[in-house]
């Protein structure tokens, strides 16, 4: 199937534990992205990636890190975790920049639960 | 700074009745506004685009109309099925340039179709 696939689904972790959470695209796009829906629903962009670079960083705390070591992959690793940090974090893909950004492919979530 | 509202928040309608959910932005200057449909455990699925320069789209039963000038937007969905069922989400992009900007979400209509 082609998709966005994240893991894992569900993570259940204590504060101040270091976790990731990957996502891989089998699209062939170029750009990938990380989204955080919180507890008020509001989906917000936290990266995007173009062909591995770093293109938006929003205001995320820096214990938030993205790594995409092919332009197929982002993953997500957070650094102590705060309760704070509970939420559905969501990967999206679009084909490219400019009008191909309008195609954005999210996957299912993972949903992060901080205790 | 962009902000997207919409209303209503949870709507639960009969099987059969036409509706319309809305959507408003504060920032008239944007690039398109696009609609989602949000399904538990799943990620985002795409349903109408619309860009700035057009009035409205359509596809299928669900047609979804712009009125940039007012920053508004409403989703109409005509003779509507259980399987409509879900959160619609509005986005709209705006001109941060590259293109790969993250889009600004309402917090979504819960709505329920009642067989």
């Amino acid at each position: 199937d082609t998709a966005v696939s994240q893991t894992p689904k569900y993570l259940v972790t204590q504060m101040g534990n270091d976790k990731s959470i990957k996502c891989e695209q089998n699209l062939g796009h170029d750009t990938m992205y990380w989204y955080k829906q919180d507890s008020k629903k509001f989906l917000k962009i936290m990266f995007s990636y173009n062909n591995k670079e770093l293109i938006i960083n929003e205001t995320v705390p820096n214990r938030f890190s993205p790594k995409s070591p092919d332009k197929a992959h982002l993953n997500l690793h957070i650094n102590s975790l705060e309760l704070g940090d509970s939420a559905v974090y969501f990967c999206a893909s679009s084909p490219s920049l400019g009008a191909g950004a309008n195609v954005l492919t999210f996957g299912a979530g993972s949903r992060l639960t901080v205790l | 700074k962009q902000e997207v509202t919409q209303i209503p928040a949870a709507l639960s309608v009969p099987e059969g009745e036409n509706l319309v959910l809305n959507c408003s932005f504060t920032d008239s200057a944007i690039y398109n506004l696009q609609w989602f449909r949000q399904d538990p455990g799943k990620g985002l699925t795409s349903l109408l685009l619309i860009q700035s320069s057009q009035r409205e789209q359509t596809s299928g039963r669900l047609n979804a109309s712009l009125d940039k000038s007012s920053g508004r937007s409403t989703l109409y969905i005509a003779a509507s099925q259980p399987g409509d069922s879900a959160t619609y989400l509005c986005a709209v992009r705006g001109y941060s340039g590259g293109g790969a900007d993250g889009l600004t979400f309402g917090k979504g209509t819960h709505l329920i179709i009642q067989p």
